[in-house]
Formats: C-alpha cells, structure tokens, sequence
C-alpha cells in the first residue's frame, strides 16, 4: 500500500514570495491533516479536513495561509506571502475515517521550507 | 488546553544501555496516548499507542504504560541498539471531537557502538 505523498521535498524561498505544497493521502483515507513542524518543537497542527470540508482550522494563520482539498483526495497548502517565521517543516497525514479513538494517522515525508 | 512535557534531549547511550524518555501530560477527559519516531530522512511513524489507563503499548522492544494516576506516558526499552537512534514524540489525541494530535517538544536519541 502506498504511503502518504508530499512534494515538493524541499523548498527555498526569499520572503514576501509565494509556495505551494501538495499532499496525496492514502486511498480511501477521509482525513487529511498538515502539521507545521518548526526545528527543535513538536509538529503544530494548521488544519484537518474530514474528505472536502474543513474540521478545524484554528491555528492556521489565515491572513496568510491557504489550504483546500478538492474532491477530497488531494490537498495544496499555500503560504502567500512567506515569513522567515514560516521556515519550517510541513508535515501531511491521512487517516482512514473521523470518530474512532483506534484510528492512527499516517504521515509523508514532509516539505522542508527555507525562507530568506 | 492540551499539553505534553517531554524530556528534554539530546540523550546519547551505548549499546545494549537501558532507555527511559520521560513524558507527562495534561488533557481534558481521557486522552489516547502514543510514541511516534523519526528515523533521519524519514517522516513520522507510530512507534506504540494506549487508548485507557493501565493499557501497555509495545512494540520493537519499546514500551510505554498508560498511567493516569500520575498522567505519564514514560518510553522504555532495555536494551538500544544504533538503529534506535532517531528522534522520539510523545503525543495524545482526545477520543471525541477531532482528532489532532498534540505534540511534545521530541527527544533525539543517539545510540553508540
């Protein structure tokens, strides 16, 4: 069974420029989480979708970041525009369904971003 | 809120040493618990969870028991090896609502031959 997909691996930026990340989840999982992942600090949640809709997108900086998931499969995150701040690794994760204290979220590699 | 304290790294062993990451946390209700770990390169991988007080968690030669009365999630492992070395996060997520995962801070664990 294939893993969580992400790409690009890594990105390197100067400030106030755009990026966009994409994520394919494992086929057939409804969730889909991007974690923000700054060095030396635990992964942050930005926001969890449950198939095409958004379930909590408390801690994404909104006036900044965007994320979506069309059609429920794939998702984008984009940072537009970018913050040194934002240095960071980007974590996605899918799990099969919402609502059940067994379910385990599974994560890709990440995208590691670098502003300048 | 949700928190996790973790021990504060970098630990570094020999070979064969006996291993303890400690982790507490604080939580509403009655979380589930977990041990991810981060080989170099690689993303994260569930290491062992709990999902209730008492419950052992184990895998690879790791374990971890849920203790609510003390609300701590502790790594043990008796005898590393260097593939062991990685980095090591304790996490809980709440069994209602959604179901973030709240991360500690990761503790890097460097295994000598």
């Amino acid at each position: 069974e294939a893993g969580v997909a992400q790409s690009p691996r890594y990105k390197i930026i100067e400030k106030r420029q755009s990026v966009a990340f994409w994520c394919n989840p494992i086929s057939g999982h409804a969730t889909l989480y991007w974690y923000q992942q700054i060095l030396g600090q635990g992964p942050k949640l930005l926001i969890q979708f449950q198939n095409n809709g958004v379930v909590d997108d408390s801690q994404l900086p909104k006036d900044r970041f965007s994320a979506e998931r069309l059609k429920g499969v794939d998702s984008t995150l984009k940072i537009q525009p970018a913050k040194l701040e934002d240095s960071a690794v980007y974590l996605c994760a899918s799990s099969p369904v919402s609502g059940s204290s067994y379910n385990e979220q599974f994560f890709g590699p990440g995208t590691r971003l670098t502003v300048l | 809120g949700n928190s996790v304290t973790q021990m504060e790294g970098p630990v570094t062993l020999s070979e064969e040493a006996f291993l303890t990451i400690n982790c507490t946390y604080t939580a509403t209700g009655y979380p589930s618990l977990f041990w991810y770990v981060q080989y170099p390169g690689e993303g994260l991988q569930l290491l062992l969870k709990a999902t209730k007080a008492d419950d052992k968690g184990s895998n690879k030669g790791f374990e971890a028991t849920y203790r609510k009365e003390t609300t701590s999630f502790h790594l043990e492992k008796g005898s590393v090896q260097v593939s062991d070395s990685a980095v090591y996060f304790c996490a809980l997520r709440n069994n209602f609502g959604n179901e973030k995962l709240t991360f500690g801070t990761g503790t890097r664990l460097t295994i000598i031959p």
